[in-house]
């Protein structure tokens, strides 16, 4: 199993600003995932993020908007810049652990 | 891009009747996972189905993967208050990332 913790749990930023959100896991993996989860609606995926490489980014995500790091094999991070209203959403990192896949608690932000 | 598609968007049930959702890809899938989300909480990791037809149960929970990898569904028999929360499938085209359906969001009405 994997336990992941994210830091902050929630924010609220102003428009314009840049928030970086810290994923870390309790075990050495090799994927990290990074998705989004607007109020009431699914996730959708936005990078997958491999310790020593450039992440990769899904179809409507840029590095430049959600730049991630990923220094080592239980850490990663995703910075979301300069950001309007239509980046609140909550965001989770995940990972697989065997055949599993786990879920960190989310980071609750909120732009205005 | 890929999608995978979830039906219903909701169920209302009476405690006891059953219930199903169902996924499917218009792409072959390598595998496809299940989750349940209460709310206010994250997804919570059910299943991993991975070979054509497979069939697993979890007590009240069964779940199948169709022949051709491109469906999915889960099913609860006899529902309980327990069984609220939205079920997601998360299906893969490379055994690595997942794209989650849209959710299938369960009431049930003690």
């Amino acid at each position: 199993s994997a336990v992941i913790s994210q830091k902050p749990s929630r924010d609220i930023c102003q428009r314009g600003t840049s928030l970086t959100i810290q994923c870390q896991v309790d075990s050495q993996v090799t994927m990290m995932f990074w998705y989004r989860q607007q109020p009431g609606q699914s996730l959708t995926l936005i990078a997958t993020a491999n310790q020593g490489s450039e992440a990769t980014y899904e179809s409507g995500f840029v590095i430049d908007k959600f730049p991630i790091s990923r220094p080592n094999l239980t850490f990663s991070t995703l910075t979301v810049s300069n950001m309007s209203p239509e980046d609140s959403s909550i965001y989770l990192c995940s990972t697989n652990a065997g055949s599993e896949q786990y879920f960190g608690p989310g980071t609750r932000l909120t732009v205005t | 891009g890929q999608q995978v598609m979830q039906i219903p968007q909701y169920q209302h049930v009476q405690e006891g009747e059953d219930f199903t959702t169902y996924c499917n890809s218009s792409t072959t899938l390598s595998n496809i996972q299940w989750y349940k989300q209460r709310p206010g909480g994250h997804p919570v990791f059910l299943i991993q189905l991975v070979k054509s037809g497979e069939v697993k149960k979890q007590k009240r929970l069964t779940f199948q993967f169709g022949e051709a990898k491109k469906n999915s569904s889960l099913h609860i028999t006899a529902t309980q208050t327990t069984d609220v929360g939205t079920y997601f499938c998360a299906g893969s085209f490379n055994f690595n990332k997942f794209y989650f359906g849209s959710g299938t969001k369960l009431n049930v009405k003690p």
